[in-house]
């Protein structure tokens, strides 16, 4: 089975913080994803890459970078943290025919 | 741009109900085409999925659903729910570009 983990289960951050957030995939899929899922919107597309060192914004990149330096792992940085980008956090791999999510990290942004 | 919608946002059902939930999509090319679920506390996991070929897609756990591409459709069906089946309900359009997109969501309460 692939697995894709988050190194967070529950995170809880001051406004103004760098934080990053890291996915590991095992299954060596070119294609790593971030979204964020709020009651009532669904998910929504933050960042996604298709290779090492590459990435593409998604539909709500504002306030969010990424990092792909190998592979296996794809991390979501939040610059400086607000309390809008409080949420859960999922991070999803991909071969051409499906995706695999993680268990998400809920971020709590005081 | 293109978006999924989710006509129904919160469904309460009895066991033995029939369940069908909307889904609806607005992009015209070719799509992929996908049904997640989220039971409370647990991760999303495929039900289903569509790519081509048979329209009607059965997934896992009595789950089916059917592709109208004239209706821009991929309702999701199961013809009698299980207390078990109270969960999150989404469902998903890949694009020829790769971005896989969501709806709202659909709350499903099975009463028993």
């Amino acid at each position: 089975d692939v697995k894709v983990t988050q190194s967070s289960r529950y995170l809880v951050k001051r406004t103004g913080e760098k934080v990053f957030l890291e996915c590991v995939q095992d299954m060596d899929h070119e294609n790593m994803f971030w979204y964020r899922q709020d009651p009532g919107l669904g998910l929504r597309l933050i960042y996604f890459s298709y290779d090492v060192k590459m990435k593409e914004k998604g539909d709500i990149p504002e306030g969010y970078s990424v990092s792909r330096e190998k592979k296996e792992r794809f991390s979501l940085i939040l610059e400086s943290a607000s309390t809008n980008q409080t949420s859960m956090y999922l991070c999803a791999s991909s071969p051409t025919d499906g995706y695999t999510f993680g268990s998400g990290t809920r971020l709590t942004v005081v | 741009a293109q978006s999924v919608s989710q006509h129904n946002h919160h469904v309460i059902l009895s066991e033995a109900a029939s369940l069908e939930l909307g889904c609806n999509y607005s992009y015209g090319g070719t799509v992929n085409l996908f049904w997640y679920v989220q039971y409370p506390g647990q991760h999303l996991q495929l039900l289903l999925k569509y790519f081509s070929g048979d329209p009607l897609v059965k997934g896992i756990k009595g789950f089916e659903a059917e592709f109208i591409k004239s209706k821009f459709s991929f309702n999701l069906r199961k013809p009698s729910v299980q207390w078990s089946d109270t969960a999150e309900y989404f469902c998903a359009v890949k694009n020829q570009g790769g971005k896989l997109i969501f709806g709202q969501g659909t709350e499903l309460s099975v009463k028993p």
